[in-house]
């Protein structure tokens, strides 16, 4: 079955600094990469997805970009703002299976 | 619109005792899921329902049973209460297996 996995587990940056998550997966079926945030003591709550028909999608601040060869994607976020701190989490799916999701990365943006 | 929600919030067991959470969601999604969440651990699926009438098991599907009611409701059991069941539960929805998921405010266990 699928597996993803997320890097790094925790991260700190500066204020207005960019983030970047990677996550690698290992189904070549997989055509299905969401991106959930999840504030503390809240659900997670998807933030960007991309299809495997697209190499890269921006909204605002966040990106996604997906190399199907390699079978990573990673999550971008510029000029990073304290309401950014949260933990993120990858994940994958082909389309017929449930998503399975990475173990999630811890950011912290420091004012 | 509610979409997706849980009871309870909260729940204290003691070992051995058994109780049953509740899903629901309006937004007429065809799949549904339970996921546990701990510390590290992300989200990790237990069981999870294609369709109304079909249910199936995730990757930690011990000491739990699921009952898809019908297409608006998904609960979850636990027969049996054990301290390693302590965890954040959440419940999801979806149009279709595979689809963006949306998820439920979670009800956290404490087995004693």
């Amino acid at each position: 079955g699928e597996n993803v996995e997320q890097h790094p587990s925790t991260l700190s940056v500066q204020e207005g600094d960019s983030a970047v998550i990677k996550c690698t997966y290992s189904d070549s079926a997989s055509n299905y990469f969401p991106w959930y945030k999840q504030e503390l003591g809240k659900r997670p709550q998807l933030i960007i997805d991309i299809r495997s028909n697209v190499g890269e999608k921006k909204d605002q601040r966040i990106a996604v970009t997906l190399n199907k060869t390699a079978k990573h994607f990673s999550l971008h976020i510029t000029e990073t703002q304290p309401e950014d701190s949260a933990v993120y989490f990858c994940a994958a799916s082909s389309g017929n299976t449930p998503l399975v999701f990475g173990k999630g990365t811890r950011l912290s943006v420091i004012a | 619109n509610a979409g997706v929600t849980q009871t309870p919030k909260f729940q204290v067991l003691k070992t051995g005792q058994s109780m049953t959470l509740q899903c629901a969601q309006d937004m007429n999604h065809n799949s549904m899921y339970w996921y546990r969440q701990d510390p590290g651990m992300g989200l990790r699926l237990i069981y999870y329902s294609a369709s109304e009438g079909t249910t199936d098991k995730g990757e930690v599907p011990n000491g739990y049973n699921v009952s898809r009611l019908n297409k608006r409701e998904f609960s979850l059991r636990l027969e049996s209460a054990a301290p390693s069941q302590t965890s954040v539960y959440f419940c999801a929805s979806s149009a279709a297996v595979g689809n963006e998921q949306f998820f439920g405010p979670g009800t956290r266990l404490t087995v004693l």
